[in-house]
């Protein structure tokens, strides 16, 4: 089975800091790496994802994520946050048939 | 956002009593997961189904059972609730599951306490 770490758990900056969340994963063969973001008190909804191709994937709300396959890394970006993406962040790789298998997340807390 | 429900959204039980969590969806999509999600341990799988009456067991599937008798409800039971059950529970939906192109997309959760 695959396994994803995010280093960060808790994660604090001030407005218009930039970010970088971490992500590994265990899997060597094709994968499919995804970032979900969770509000408050709400579901999880898909930030981004990559399946094969350009490997910096942009996604909604301007963040965007790099697929470096010889890192076993998908790393999470944002140029400038804002109060509002304050929220917890998940990676996840497709384990099929198992679902995904997501990292523990990432706890963002942003400054106004 | 996909179009998935869950029922109830909260619930207070006691331990040793059953408990069964409800999801259903409207995007006719065949494939159905559960997860629980804690703090510390992200999302976790229990249970999954491929389709109708056609399930399998997650990482985290001990006291828990599920049923999936029309392509749009998939029910999962707790058959005697411990405190350890305690948690977040959510269900998400793909249309396709393989190696290569699913996404899944989750529904409001529910959030359930033992007692």
């Amino acid at each position: 089975a695959q396994s994803v770490s995010q280093h960060n758990h808790h994660v604090i900056l001030s407005e218009a800091a930039s970010l970088e969340l971490g992500c590994n994963y265990s899997y060597g063969g094709t994968v499919n790496l995804f970032w979900y973001v969770q509000y408050p008190g709400q579901h999880l909804q898909l930030l981004l994802k990559y399946f094969s191709g350009d490997p910096l994937v942009k996604g909604i709300k301007g963040f965007e994520a790099e697929f470096i396959k010889s890192k076993f890394s998908f790393n999470l970006r944002k140029p400038s946050v804002q109060w509002s993406d304050t929220a917890e962040y998940f990676c996840a790789v497709n384990d099929h048939p198992l679902g995904m298998r997501f990292g523990a997340g990432t706890r963002l807390t942003v400054k106004p | 956002d996909a179009g998935i429900t869950q029922s109830p959204r909260h619930k207070v039980t006691e331990t040793g009593t059953p408990v069964t969590l409800r999801c259903h969806q409207t995007e006719n999509h065949r494939y159905m997961y559960w997860y629980r999600q804690d703090p510390g341990h992200g999302l976790r799988l229990i249970h999954y189904s491929y389709g109708v009456k056609d399930t399998d067991k997650g990482e985290v599937s001990d006291g828990y059972s599920v049923s999936r008798s029309k392509t749009e409800d998939f029910l999962l039971t707790l058959e005697s609730a411990t405190s350890s059950q305690t948690s977040v529970y959510f269900c998400a939906i793909s249309e396709s599951a393989g190696a290569t192109q699913e996404t899944q997309y989750f529904g409001p959760g529910t959030r359930l306490l033992v007692l």
